[in-house]
């Protein structure tokens, strides 16, 4: 089956250091693979996506890899500011089964100034 | 561009009452829609998807239904709230027909149920 495994949190980094959030995933085909961000109070809005082996997303300064060797989509950034304090999600799509979504458990990232 | 609205954006609501959250595409056809809850400090639940008018998946038996009484318009109901339905739902989108599409989310409803 389908599943996403993200590193469990919180996170807390002072503002400029160096972010990874993990996340592996299980697929029985050839998903795509997406990061989600998560502020307070309010809905998830897509940070990046990658839709084959090797694709690299980025924006706002954050990058992740498809990497299937590995099976993983890490997130990171090189230097975090106090306002990229949020929850973020990792999450695939298997277009074998649909137009189904599997999302990890989130991790709340707190960046102190 | 494409747009969801979904409202209202917080709800208190007694036990045993009625529920109706409402939620709308623009600038899209024929798209996927989705309904996912979210418990304070947990991850999101899938509750119900649709492809099409009229058709819909449930993922999680209890008190909840969905309507798709619109192409883009998907509604979450139901007639007798439990304390247990208190938390946060997200109604989002994809496009239909596209396996690589992301989900959209709207800003979410926040209902407490009291």
């Amino acid at each position: 089956g389908n599943s996403v495994t993200q590193m469990e949190g919180p996170v807390t980094l002072s503002e400029e250091a160096f972010l990874t959030i993990n996340c592996t995933y299980t697929a029985t085909g050839y998903p795509s693979l997406f990061w989600y961000v998560q502020y307070p109070g309010e809905g998830l809005q897509l940070l990046l996506k990658a839709t084959k082996a090797d694709d690299k997303g980025s924006n706002k300064g954050f990058e992740a890899t498809y990497r299937k060797e590995t099976t993983s989509f890490h997130l990171e950034k090189g230097s975090v500011q106090v306002s990229d304090s949020a929850v973020y999600f990792c999450a695939l799509s298997d277009p074998n089964t649909g137009n189904q979504f599997y999302f990890g458990t989130g991790t709340s990232l707190t960046v102190i100034p | 561009s494409q747009t969801i609205h979904q409202w209202p954006a917080t709800l208190v609501q007694p036990v045993g009452s009625p529920l109706s959250l409402e939620c709308t595409v623009e600038g899209t056809s024929n798209p996927n829609l989705y309904w996912y809850r979210q418990a304070a400090g947990r991850g999101l639940q899938l509750l119900f998807y649709s492809v099409g008018i009229g058709q819909i998946s449930s993922e999680v038996p209890q008190n909840l239904s969905a309507s798709r009484p619109q192409d883009r318009q998907f509604i979450l109901s139901s007639k007798k709230l439990l304390l247990s339905d208190s938390g946060f739902y997200l109604c989002a989108w994809t496009r239909g027909g596209v396996g690589n599409s992301p989900l959209h989310f709207g800003n979410g409803t926040r209902l407490t149920v009291t």
